[in-house]
């Protein structure tokens, strides 16, 4: 099955700056890829995706990025805020499936 | 909202001894799922359903048993509990939109096996 690799397993910066957070994948028939974000002691909610068809996204201060040559996508958090703090998820899925591989996760920390 | 609840939210379990934990979903998505979260594996797949009757094994199954009786309802069994078992699980439900899975999750169950 799919392999899914964050590379970050923390990750801190200071408010107002940029973060970014990168996975990898290895089936190349992966075409979808959400990003979910999980609070202190919460659930996780979705956050952003993009699809294989597109190599770039952006919602407000969030762009996703996707190489499909390099099976890499990564996260771009643009001027932080101490409410980015969290645990952010990549995720892969094939299309036509119904199942996310998830990453192990990055706990990001922007510090004031 | 999507709403997917789970119950209890907290378990202290005997080893060998029998834990369910429920989830049911009001979002009539096909498909469930239950996942456990540790530290350093993120969130690894226990089972999942594409309906009622449904049960098929994800990357961890070993240990578990899953019921799907409902479209709302996705329980998983642990018959004979574990101390490795300790964790949080989360339940997710979730439909295909336009070919991909968005999936939506409950607040977690933590359970603790002694």
């Amino acid at each position: 099955g799919e392999k899914v690799e964050q590379h970050e397993s923390t990750l801190s910066v200071r408010e107002g700056d940029s973060a970014v957070i990168n996975c990898t994948y290895t089936d190349t028939a992966s075409s979808y890829f959400p990003w979910y974000k999980q609070e202190a002691g919460k659930s996780l909610h979705f956050v952003i995706d993009i699809r294989s068809n597109v190599d770039r996204k952006q919602s407000q201060r969030l762009i996703v990025l996707l190489d499909k040559k390099a099976k890499r996508f990564s996260l771009h958090i643009t001027a932080t805020q101490p409410e980015d703090s969290a645990i952010y998820f990549c995720a892969a899925v094939m299309s036509n499936y119904n199942v996310l591989y998830f990453g192990s996760g990055t706990k990001l920390t922007v510090e004031p | 909202e999507a709403a997917v609840t789970q119950s209890p939210r907290n378990k202290v379990a005997v080893t060998g001894g029998k834990v369910t934990l429920s989830c049911n979903q009001t979002n009539n998505h096909n498909n469930m799922y239950w996942y456990r979260q540790d530290t350093g594996h993120g969130l690894r797949l226990i089972h999942y359903s594409y309906g009622a009757g449904s049960t098929e094994k994800g990357d961890i199954p070993d240990g578990y048993k899953a019921s799907r009786p409902s479209q709302e309802n996705f329980s998983l069994i642990l018959e004979l509990a574990t101390p490795s078992q300790t964790s949080v699980y989360f339940c997710a439900s979730g439909d295909k939109t336009n070919n991909y899975a968005e999936q939506f999750f409950g607040p977690g169950t933590r359970l603790t096996v002694l």
